[in-house]
């Protein structure tokens, strides 16, 4: 149980493309998912936390107007990059939490974006 | 501001050998600890946690402490194996925030 899923696992864009990025989860309803990027060899550094119906709440320096999250369902959550370019190549990580009792998270397998 | 950081970037142990990764913290209202593993890859593997109202929680092979007063975590692995090799990190949260902040990592390696 509590498995989910990213889609694609990799992608390749242009530079000044948008790419979007698809995190389901596949066996519970997420009241909450999150938005991770990892550059190489570094932590995972959140990017947004968003809730199913509502707008989502940015961390500190991410721009909500660059990363567009949609949270439209309780199973899927979107991040789209607009107008990507190379410093945007990253590892995206999402995850989703059931809202139960405590903070437990689950990761999707990550999603690996290089833009040219 | 709040972060969490480690000892070591880098670990090796030979295989069979138990590891102890370390982890700190400077959040002390943080009442809620995870530890995840991650293969090259892939994305963050639960291992085990731990709340604030423990110091030390056991699961198979792993074993976790938390020292509250030094605001100290620890992951110990016994008997490691091959498998065990990956990027370990630290994470808290606390009560009332959805959140997790991640450590920098511990890479783990396992030599035969």
């Amino acid at each position: 149980g509590a498995v989910v899923s990213q889609h694609p696992s990799r992608v390749i864009c242009k530079s000044g493309t948008s790419v979007k990025i698809e995190c389901r989860s596949l066996d519970f309803q997420a009241t909450t998912m999150f938005w991770y990027r990892q550059f190489p060899k570094q932590s995972l550094m959140l990017m947004a936390t968003s809730n199913e119906g509502s707008k989502a709440t940015y961390e500190q320096g991410v721009e909500k107007d660059k990363f567009l999250i949609n949270h439209a369902s309780l199973t899927l959550s979107t991040l789209t990059v607009t107008s990507a370019h190379p410093e945007d190549s990253s590892f995206y990580i999402c995850s989703a939490s059931p809202g139960l009792a405590g903070n437990e998270q689950f990761f999707g397998p990550g999603t690996r974006l290089t833009v040219l | 501001g709040e972060s969490v950081g480690l000892h070591l970037p880098t670990l090796s142990v030979q295989e069979g050998d138990n590891s102890i990764i370390n982890c700190a913290y400077s959040n002390s209202a943080s009442d809620y600890f995870i530890w995840y593993k991650q293969e090259s890859g892939k994305g963050p593997q639960f291992i085990i946690d731990i709340r604030s109202n423990m110091d030390k929680r056991q699961g198979q092979r792993v074993t976790v402490l938390l020292n509250k007063t030094v605001k100290h975590l620890s992951l110990q692995i016994a008997a490691t194996q091959p498998g065990d090799s990956a990027v370990y990190f630290c994470a808290e949260s606390y009560q009332g925030a959805q959140k997790l902040v991640f450590g920098q990592g511990t890479r783990l390696t396992i030599n035969p």
